[in-house]
């Protein structure tokens, strides 16, 4: 089956550790992107790639890295200088980041920090 | 990238259309409008996507008008499984994915 993979789904990390989030696409897309999510709220865009060894940071870069060293992948880290690192983690996949692009959803990591 | 606008929070009843309109003043001319849909603690999926005028597909319908400062998801006949956040995008030729807060919409029996 083609789709886009995410995991763990629930990932619990002791304050200060680093964490990595695994993303993982067989749709053969270019772009790839990491969001994060917190209760109540929209989803807000940490990084995207829109091809292997390149990304950009979204609007809360800060606290998390990530990787792109081959098409299919896109991990993040999620490092100890994040201040409020619990959330619900989203990754996406598409063709191209040209406006008519349809994105397709993992099924998210839940990461809580104690 | 265009700022959408969007309301909210709606309410309705089974049975009924739903019609949620997304604003976007600053739309340039290469950028199309998508909708996705959001249960919670999932991952958003596509609804429909649309450059002008009219888009209907098994799910929705996508109304544009000529100037294209807005747009308008409609939903016919909505059920308790039409309840989610439904998120409207505008995307330009380096489009980001930036979400807003969207509009949750609550179905009652």
């Amino acid at each position: 089956d083609g789709g886009i993979t995410q995991s763990p789904k629930y990932l619990f990390r002791k304050e200060g550790q680093n964490v990595t989030l695994s993303c993982e696409q067989n749709l053969n897309h270019d772009a790839m992107y990491w969001y994060r999510q917190d209760p109540g709220q929209g989803l807000r865009l940490i990084y995207y790639s829109q091809i292997v060894n390149d990304f950009q940071k979204g609007d809360i870069a800060e606290g998390y890295s990530v990787s792109r060293e081959k098409k299919e992948s896109f991990p993040l880290t999620v490092t100890s200088a994040q201040k409020n690192p619990t959330a619900f983690y989203l990754c996406a996949s598409s063709f191209s980041t040209g406006g008519n692009t349809e994105a397709f959803f993992g099924q998210g990591t839940r990461l809580t920090v104690v | 990238l265009a700022k959408t606008t969007q309301p909210i929070s709606m309410d309705s009843y089974e049975g009924q259309e739903v019609n949620i309109t997304c604003s976007h003043n600053n739309i340039a001319t290469n950028d199309y409008i998508t909708w996705y849909q959001q249960f919670p603690s999932q991952g958003p999926r596509f609804i429909i996507q649309g450059y002008k005028t009219k888009v209907t597909n098994e799910v929705a319908s996508l109304f544009i008008p000529a100037d294209r400062k807005s747009s308008t998801l409609s939903l016919p006949r909505v059920s308790l499984s039409d309840t989610a956040v439904y998120y409207c995008l505008v995307g330009d030729l380096n489009n980001d994915m930036r979400f807003g807060a969207g509009t949750r919409l609550t179905v009652k029996p």
